[in-house]
């Protein structure tokens, strides 16, 4: 059974600080995928990383998969009280299809 | 485009009850799956269908059974509800079977008392 765990569970910051939430697994995955979710709403995909070392930018976030394919990062520069919400990985294997393998999520809060 | 619509937003049960969520994925799209968000946890998947076929299942127990119509919107149900099967359930749509994007509903709530 592949399992994926985030860290920290919870995070409470200022803004204008930075946030670093990890995900990490035993299993390999073909891509990894970030989420946001927001209360009452589905997950909205950010990004997906898909080789070994890959890092990706979207504005101030910075995603990176590990060489190995096992583990990811979510990096945070200077969080606005508009990045919180609820932070989820998701890996996928190349015969799984449309099945995701979600890790527990990361609920950030990021406070004016 | 309309986006994934899911239908009831919320729904009140009680034990032993059964339940019927709807799904109407995004239009083009073939492939819907099923997930289940218990409150402070991370979506876990229940079913995939591609062409109104069953192409992957969850752990979870015979209680839970889905199809998928021509038009492939789709429909979850639940039969002898369980406290435990109070949940945020998600449906998401995508093109076909490969590792696409998934794009997700907003849920149906479902409270089980």
């Amino acid at each position: 059974t592949q399992l994926l765990e985030q860290s920290p569970q919870f995070l409470s910051i200022q803004e204008g600080e930075n946030l670093t939430v990890y995900c990490n697994s035993s299993s390999v995955f073909s891509s990894l995928q970030w989420y946001r979710q927001e209360p009452g709403e589905g997950p909205v995909l950010l990004v997906t990383v898909v080789t070994g070392g890959e890092v990706k930018k979207l504005k101030r976030l910075t995603f990176q998969f590990g060489d190995a394919r096992k583990d990811s990062s979510l990096h945070i520069t200077a969080a606005q009280p508009g990045d919180t919400g609820l932070y989820l990985c998701a890996g996928a294997s190349k015969t799984s299809g449309s099945r995701l393998t979600f890790g527990e999520g990361t609920q950030l809060t990021v406070n004016p | 485009d309309a986006g994934v619509t899911q239908s009831p937003t919320h729904l009140i049960k009680t034990r032993g009850q059964h339940v019927t969520l709807r799904c109407s994925p995004i239009s083009g799209h073939k492939s819907v799956s099923w997930y289940q968000q218990v409150l402070g946890q991370g979506p876990q998947f229940i079913f995939q269908y591609y062409e109104k076929e069953e192409r992957g299942r969850g752990n979870f127990p015979d209680r839970f059974s889905a199809r998928q119509f021509p038009n492939y919107s789709s429909e979850l149900n639940v039969n002898a509800l369980l406290l435990g099967d109070s949940a945020l359930y998600l449906c998401a749509s995508s093109g076909g079977q490969g590792n696409e994007k998934l794009f997700f509903g907003s849920g149906t709530q479902l409270s089980v008392l």
